[in-house]
């Protein structure tokens, strides 16, 4: 069974600091997929990044980076320089090979104070 | 702009009614939608898979006689539920893609607010 954790509930940083969300899974299967969305309070998810199984490469998008560690099954997100607008709900999901749905980590409220 | 359309973005129905809520994708066929129910800060949980064409498979715990999935086009797949009572106040998102999400990025409408009173 596919599972996500998100140990962090609840997240506090003053503006410019730089934040780490922490995602850990476990999957069986050698092909997967994993997500970030960010949830609003407008409630509508988006879609931040997804990265395959083979392909461990960190990214980077402007503030955004991800650490994706296939030894420690690890899909951490960090944000630099933190922003008001990036205080959100952050997701972690994983999706195993095929037309899968997601599952989805608890969340991690992130809370940016200017 | 969204590619997944959802309706509608909020609704507030009597205890006993029905509601039907509509997931669209825009520019693209999705032959598999998903809908999740979401609790005040909680996760996205899965209701249920909506084939085009067969019938909906649900998650365990889901009642499929109360929550009636309806995947008749290739665009389209509406969730009724029915009989609602104040336990059904939630969020409600569908998600959609092209096809494998391998190659195919998933998409989110934005989501159903239901209060039921």
């Amino acid at each position: 069974a596919q599972k996500v954790t998100q140990a962090q509930t609840e997240i506090s940083v003053v503006e410019k600091e730089d934040v780490t969300l922490d995602c850990v899974y476990e999957t069986r299967d050698t092909t997967y997929y994993l997500f970030w969305y960010k949830q609003p309070p407008s409630g509508e998810l988006v879609f931040l990044i997804r990265r395959n199984s083979f392909d461990e490469q960190n990214e980077i998008s402007g503030r955004y980076s991800w650490n994706f560690q296939k030894s420690t099954s690890s899909f951490n997100f960090t944000i630099t320089a933190s922003q008001v607008v990036d205080s959100a709900v952050y997701f972690c999901a994983l999706s195993e090979e095929g037309n899968t749905p997601l599952v989805f980590g608890k969340g991690t409220r992130l809370s940016v104070i200017a | 702009g969204a590619v997944v359309s959802q309706h509608p973005s909020r609704v507030i129905c009597k205890s006993g009614t029905s509601v039907k809520i509509e997931c669209r994708s825009l520019d693209f066929q999705a032959t598999t939608m998903f809908w999740y129910r979401q609790f005040p800060k909680q996760s996205l949980m899965l209701m249920a898979t909506s084939n085009e064409g067969s019938k909906a498979t649900y998650e365990q715990g889901v009642e499929k006689d109360k929550f009636l999935i309806n995947h008749a086009s290739l665009t389209l797949s509406t969730l009724t539920v029915t009989s609602a009572h104040p336990e059904d106040s939630s969020f409600y998102i569908c998600s959609a893609s092209a096809g494998p999400i391998y190659n195919s990025p998933l998409h989110f409408g934005n989501g159903t607010r239901l209060t039921v009173t």
